[in-house]
């Protein structure tokens, strides 16, 4: 079936640890994206890739890294330099629409649940 | 001000109730206007989408545009247990913007 892998569930880190959330699509979609959800606060945009070797900073990028070297792949590192890294991660896929516009049809993965110790 | 805001809720209606879910954005720019269902402890999955003003209907589910007073609103008829979710609306033009979510409950 298609759809968007994203792993592990969970998982916990110390402080102090980088950590990396795998994200993959078999969906054939150009765009990817890594949201964070916190409660309350709906989803904030960290990163995204409209096409490969190529991703732009969203609203809270800050002690977050993307790599875009496939297009079925975009996995996001969270790095010991992000403050509050407790949260709810979801990556999702879209095509890209006419003019480069985006459409917003986005399919999302289950999510990856990361708590710091 | 957020560009898109929504109700946070909670929400909670008995079943077999109209439902109503509301939010307004602030850029006239916004094309596309989507809704999205969140189960507990899962991804997001798309609900309804429309482009542009007017009504759009899917089932017991309608989608609402009106650019003009810049309203999205989702409205479920004959509710059901099944749908306590979160809501969450979205628009977009060059890329896109999530309203925080509203927690629905639909009470057996």
């Amino acid at each position: 079936d298609g759809g968007i892998t994203q792993s592990p569930k969970y998982l916990f880190r110390k402080e102090g640890q980088n950590v990396t959330l795998s994200c993959e699509q078999n969906l054939n979609h150009d765009a990817m994206y890594w949201y964070r959800q916190d409660p309350g606060q709906g989803l904030r945009l960290i990163y995204y890739s409209q096409i490969v070797n190529d991703f732009q900073k969203g609203d809270i990028a800050e002690g977050y890294s993307v790599s875009r070297e496939k297009k079925e792949s975009f996995p996001l590192t969270v790095t010991s330099a992000q403050k509050n890294p407790t949260a709810f991660y979801l990556c999702a896929s879209s095509i890209v629409g006419l003019e480069g516009a985006l459409t917003g049809e986005l399919f999302f993965g289950e999510g990856s649940r990361l708590t710091v110790l | 001000q957020k560009e898109v805001e929504q109700d946070p809720g909670p929400l909670s209606v008995p079943e077999g109730a109209i439902v109503s879910l509301n939010c307004t954005y602030s850029n006239s720019a916004f094309q596309y206007f989507m809704w999205y269902r969140q189960y507990s402890r899962k991804g997001p999955e798309l609900l309804m989408y429309t482009y542009s003003s007017g009504n759009k209907e899917d089932g017991r589910f309608t989608a609402q545009v009106d650019k003009s007073s810049k309203y999205i609103s989702l409205f479920i008829r004959d509710s059901q247990p099944s749908d306590s979710a979160t809501y969450l609306c979205a628009t977009s033009a060059s890329k896109i913007i999530f309203g925080s979510g509203t927690r629905l409950s639909i009470r057996p």
